[in-house]
């Protein structure tokens, strides 16, 4: 079946823009979670959703970031005021089982910021 | 600061060796422990996963092996070959946050 889609899959901002990153599930997977992946500091994990509920938003660097999940399926993760050092690779993943199942990552959003 | 650390950065094996990875963790409550391969361009893949009621996995060519007194657990590759070719991380979790390590670039030469 169809594994986690994410769009786009590069984007190219100039600092200070506002980015929407998308991310479609995989059908049926309840729980659903943001990372950032970059060369200084490896794979961050920054907000999980259960539902449309997000428990925890601690990993979200700063207030800049912010993160929405509608019926229980597509997610978009927000950055307003872009900096360079937002510049990664972010992955989404789902998994079945809540928190407790395996998370299958999608191919990642790679954000470039000039 | 890292709760999983893991070692070597980077490894080169000949065709038909024996790949290992390994990892350490401090947080005695981690209960999930799996290891994703990761291909330039793509999305980490779940490779392979265990819990520490166990201490050893195999899938195929691929085992881990945990040792739950020590706090370590690695991943052997057997019989590796140039398509193992990729990033590997390991992770632990308890809860929801899956915690990373820094990856291993393994170079598999024919």
């Amino acid at each position: 079946g169809a594994g986690v889609s994410q769009s786009p899959s590069n984007k190219v901002t100039e600092k200070g823009k506002d980015v929407e990153l998308r991310c479609d599930p995989i059908s049926g997977h309840t729980a659903l979670y943001w990372y950032r992946q970059s060369l200084g500091q490896g794979l961050e994990f920054l907000i999980y959703f259960q539902g449309n509920s997000a428990p925890d938003k601690s990993g979200l660097p700063s207030d800049r970031f912010s993160a929405e999940r509608t019926g229980g399926s597509v997610s978009t993760l927000t950055i307003q005021r872009t900096q360079q050092e937002d510049s990664a690779v972010y992955l989404c993943a789902s998994s079945l089982q809540g928190a407790k199942g395996e998370q299958y990552f999608g191919p990642g959003t790679r954000l470039t910021v000039t | 600061q890292q709760q999983v650390k893991q070692s070597p950065q980077s490894l080169i094996v000949q065709k038909g060796g024996i790949s290992i990875i390994n990892c350490a963790y401090e947080n005695t409550a981690f209960d999930y422990f799996p290891w994703y391969q990761q291909f330039p361009g793509k999305g980490p893949a779940l490779l392979i996963a265990i819990r520490p009621d166990v201490s050893e996995k195999k899938e195929g060519r691929f085992t881990i092996s945990f040792n739950k007194s020590a706090k370590q657990f690695s991943l052997h590759i057997m019989d590796s070959q140039p398509g193992d070719s990729a990033t590997y991380f390991c992770a632990a979790k308890v809860g929801y946050a899956l915690n990373f390590g820094k990856g291993t670039s393994l170079l598999v030469t024919p």
